[in-house]
């Protein structure tokens, strides 16, 4: 079935760093696919998507693109700052009004 | 405008019991999600309606797990003879339907089985 891999954390950056998560996906057809962000004590928000090969998400300074020839949709932002510090989903659809499919999630730590 | 609500926050329960869970969603939103969340894993699909009928249940566990949408807004999902297996965030997710619809998460229940 469909699946999502994403790294494993936690990750844990000084301010301003680089920040790549690495996702890969498993899936029949041309999915959609998402990054989720859970802040502490708050519920999952998109972060951003890609609905087709080569279309770049990008929403608050993150950005992921979708691969279809190496079937993933890392996430990166060139300076993270400590509000970044939550929980990153990687997730897809498998087609049109379909359930998500999610990663295991990655902790973020940014530490001024 | 208000977002997706959960009640309870927190339901402490024994091993046995019967549990009710909550969900309001975003008013006029015909898609609605439950989802379960065990610890260090990402969320785990359970059920989908649209509107008032269960379009897709494969995700449910077993038959201990049931949900309803009698209105087409407010859904409950009832857990009969909890198991410390059922402990677990459940959330809720709705949307406007429709191919490729943003899903717009509540908090969640945090559902602990002694």
């Amino acid at each position: 079935g469909d699946s999502v891999t994403q790294m494993e954390g936690p990750v844990t950056l000084s301010e301003e760093a680089f920040l790549t998560i690495n996702c890969t996906y498993t899936a029949t057809g041309y999915p959609s696919l998402f990054w989720y962000v859970q802040y502490p004590g708050e519920g999952l928000q998109l972060l951003l998507k890609a609905t087709k090969a080569d279309d770049k998400g990008s929403n608050k300074g993150f950005e992921a693109t979708y691969r279809k020839e190496t079937t993933s949709f890392h996430l990166e932002k060139g300076s993270v700052q400590v509000s970044d510090s939550a929980v990153y989903f990687c997730a897809l659809t498998p087609s049109g009004n379909t359930p998500l499919v999610f990663g295991k999630g990655t902790r973020l730590s940014v530490i001024a | 405008g208000a977002g997706v609500s959960q009640t309870p926050s927190n339901k402490v329960t024994e091993k046995g019991k019967y549990v009710e869970l909550r969900c309001d969603p975003i008013s006029g939103h015909t898609a609605l999600y439950w989802y379960r969340q065990s610890l260090g894993q990402g969320p785990e699909f359970l059920i989908y309606f649209q509107g008032t009928g269960a379009a897709d249940d494969s995700g449910l566990p077993n038959d201990r797990f049931f949900a309803v949408r009698p209105e087409g807004s407010v859904s409950t999902l009832k857990i009969q003879r909890t198991e410390r297996g059922d402990s677990a965030v459940y959330l809720c997710a709705s949307g406007v339907g429709g191919a490729l619809s943003e899903q717009f998460f509540g908090p969640g229940t945090r559902l602990t089985v002694l």
